[in-house]
């Protein structure tokens, strides 16, 4: 157990729809990390949070938002959803530090219908 | 811009052969590398990382990995493999000369299947 908590395991809806990813960080981490996993685009890093505040973005879709609340948890917002965009979406936390390691949660399957 | 290349996208050994899952990084700066293991519907675990020092490093579970600064490589290795190290991985880059975005540039991944 990693430490990082992700709800809900299993998201099932239909396309045009909108979800939210939950994120629970390990404690005193302040990062926190987006992935997707699919299978024909591997691991991609979508966003990054740091205390609060949006430090990177990777492949991230402008129908897809997050942010980090002061309790340090964070949301993954994904509107307008298309087949395409059923994977595996991925939280990570670390503390702070370039060379630390990141935590992965169990992940979210998101199937879009 | 960072990559990470594995150029297997699968690696089958016999249990108690050692086992070496191969990859390759490019990064502008000081790599920063790591590999993670996932299992079936399970997320990423962190094996091992190198930072600086020496070049083998030791992580999880028996495993080791050997950075190879001129050949750009952090290969993955094991001396004697168990049934239970099949699963998927990856490993992954990040520059450690960069401002900030800690982001992790992942591998497309292995599947390492050991054979009883």
């Amino acid at each position: 157990d990693s430490g990082v908590t992700q709800t809900p395991k299993h998201l099932i809806t239909a396309t045009g729809q909108r979800v939210t990813l939950r994120c629970s960080p390990r404690s005193g981490d302040l990062s926190v990390y987006w992935y997707q996993q699919s299978l024909d685009q591997g691991l991609q890093f979508l966003i990054q949070y740091y205390n609060g505040e949006e430090r990177a973005k990777g492949n991230i879709l402008e129908r897809f938002s997050a942010q980090q609340f002061p309790d340090l948890h964070s949301e993954l917002n994904l509107s307008s959803l298309e087949l395409g965009d059923s994977a595996l979406y991925f939280c990570a936390s670390s503390v702070a530090g370039v060379s630390n390691e990141q935590f992965f949660g169990p992940g979210t399957r998101l199937t879009v219908l | 811009a960072q990559s990470v290349a594995q150029p297997e996208d699968q690696v089958n050994v016999a249990e108690g052969n050692p086992l070496t899952v191969k990859c390759t990084y490019s990064v502008s700066g000081n790599p920063y590398l790591f590999w993670y293991v996932q299992y079936p519907n399970r997320g990423l675990q962190f094996l091992l990382k190198y930072i600086t020092g020496d070049n083998l490093v030791k992580g999880s579970y028996g495993f080791e990995a050997e950075f190879n600064k001129s050949q750009t490589s952090f290969h993955l290795k094991k001396p004697s493999a168990l049934v239970s190290d099949s699963a998927l991985y990856f490993c992954a880059v990040r520059d450690g000369t960069g401002a900030g975005s800690y982001q992790l540039t992942f591998g497309k991944g292995t599947k390492l299947s050991v054979i009883p």
